[in-house]
């Protein structure tokens, strides 16, 4: 069963527009992290987040978490046609050795 | 250093045959896991393995197993293949903890026919 669920399923943006992406998730968690996959390909880390931390940002990329809402949001500034791909957050139980990916958000970034 | 490289990159096999995945992950990193993705149910947890031991398990059937070597390259092999296992099959390795960023392999593309 999925642990993250991404909201939107989809999303199609112009180029220069923000991205927001989002992720809620079921029980207590160590970390969350967010991944990005190119068509068919692997997945790229992008960046995690502690349990403890709030928000954290690199580059174009701001995540926050709120433990307590169990959600967690993606932010993308300034979006470029590369940023086109899907976004899967992923948690991890405490206690257990695994990650678990949500479905994924699709985002398009039209010229 | 080399990112993580799975072989081969894609595969056509044919219900009922099997087929072993492999995995080489970056080098120091420890331990491997494997994920099934298709478009029905998303990335799923296969298995994790670090030195040479099985830590966890997703909920898959006994015909899918893995190993893991000495030089932590790991197999992952499915027996009786069914049209259902058709999927991007990906392996990602970390230092040491699975909860840590995990770098992922460019995957198998299995159809299964």
């Amino acid at each position: 069963s999925q642990q993250g669920e991404e909201d939107p399923q989809a999303l199609s943006i112009q180029e220069g527009e923000n991205a927001t992406m989002n992720c809620s998730y079921k029980t207590s968690i160590n970390n969350l992290q967010w991944y990005r996959q190119n068509s068919g390909r692997g997945l790229v880390h992008l960046i995690l987040i502690r349990s403890n931390e709030r928000e954290k940002h690199s580059g174009r990329l701001r995540v926050t978490l709120d433990t307590s809402k169990k959600s967690s949001s993606l932010l993308i500034t300034a979006s470029r046609a590369a940023d086109t791909a899907s976004y899967f957050c992923a948690t991890d139980d405490v206690g257990a050795q695994k990650l678990v990916f949500g479905q994924g958000t699709r985002l398009t970034i039209n010229p | 250093k080399a990112g993580v490289t799975q072989t081969p990159r894609y595969l056509i096999k044919t219900r009922g045959q099997q087929v072993t995945l492999s995995c080489s992950p970056i080098s120091g990193h420890r331990s491997v896991s494997w994920y099934q993705q298709t478009p029905g149910q998303g990335l799923q947890f296969l298995f994790e393995y670090f030195s040479e031991t099985q830590r966890n398990k997703g909920n898959f059937p006994g015909r899918f197993s893995g190993r893991q070597f000495s030089n932590s390259r790991s197999e992952m092999n499915v027996s009786t293949l069914e049209l259902g296992d058709s999927a991007l099959y990906l392996c990602a390795s970390s230092l040491g903890r699975v909860q840590e960023t995990q770098y992922f392999g460019p995957g198998t593309r299995l159809l299964v026919l």
